[in-house]
């Protein structure tokens, strides 16, 4: 069993809509968790970075972790096509190597 | 501006011939990492490396060699390619260690081993 588990997508939506991308994770040390944006031919690109529980607000993205359940989530609110990417979400210890779920593809349609 | 330079872009060789791919960041990180993306296996790390001759392997180091002599600059060698190699390769660098706080990536480097 992976110790990230991202689900896997893909993901169609219209434009405007509120978009929610999950993963889980197995090992309870993890304290860091990112979400990076992976547009086609380009590489992964950080979108937001948070430490422990909690959540944390940058525009139309809101990422939130809940470590008692061992699941951390991206919402994206007022999707735009400009989103249409992959997202990766990742995480790691202090002192461990960053672990990245497999990605969920996903597109906004005008 | 920030950013982290792969080439080349895309690449295809032949089996056994060797191969360096270049990377180099202009944001003063110690911490650099070289992964492959392949479908249904995501990023997987290849080679780390902590700051200037300190490397270390990652989970997937077999066929790979690393070498870190300045601190700007991580090359990734594969001295004897194979058809399994083929992939897409990122490197990437980060303030923290292990890309705690986020890795910045190359844009990749699309390899073919035939």
């Amino acid at each position: 069993q992976k110790e990230v588990e991202q689900d896997p997508g893909p993901l169609s939506v219209p434009e405007g809509a509120i978009v929610s991308l999950n993963c889980t994770y197995s090992n309870s040390a993890f304290q860091y968790f990112m979400w990076y944006r992976q547009y086609s031919r380009k590489g992964p690109e950080l979108l937001m970075y948070t430490y422990s529980s909690g959540n944390k607000e940058d525009g139309r993205f809101t990422a939130q972790v809940d470590k008692s359940s061992k699941y951390i989530s991206l919402f994206i609110r007022d999707s735009q096509p400009s989103d249409s990417a992959t997202y990766l979400c990742a995480m790691s210890r202090t002192q461990g190597k960053s672990t990245f779920g497999d990605g969920t593809t996903l597109t906004v349609k005008p | 501006e920030a950013q982290v330079t792969q080439n080349p872009r895309y690449l295809i060789t032949v089996t056994g011939k060797k191969l360096t791919v270049t990377c180099s960041q202009n944001m003063n990180h110690e911490y650099m990492s070289w992964y492959r993306q392949d479908p249904g296996l995501g990023l997987r790390q290849i080679y780390y490396s902590m700051n200037v001759e300190v490397t270390d392997k990652g989970d997937v180091p077999e066929g790979y060699k690393v070498s870190r002599k300045e601190k700007r600059n991580f090359p990734l060698i594969l001295e004897s390619p194979s058809p399994n190699q083929t992939s897409l390769y990122f490197c990437a660098s980060s303030l923290g260690r292990q890309g705690v706080g986020g890795y910045t990536f190359g844009s990749g480097t699309r390899l073919t081993v035939v």
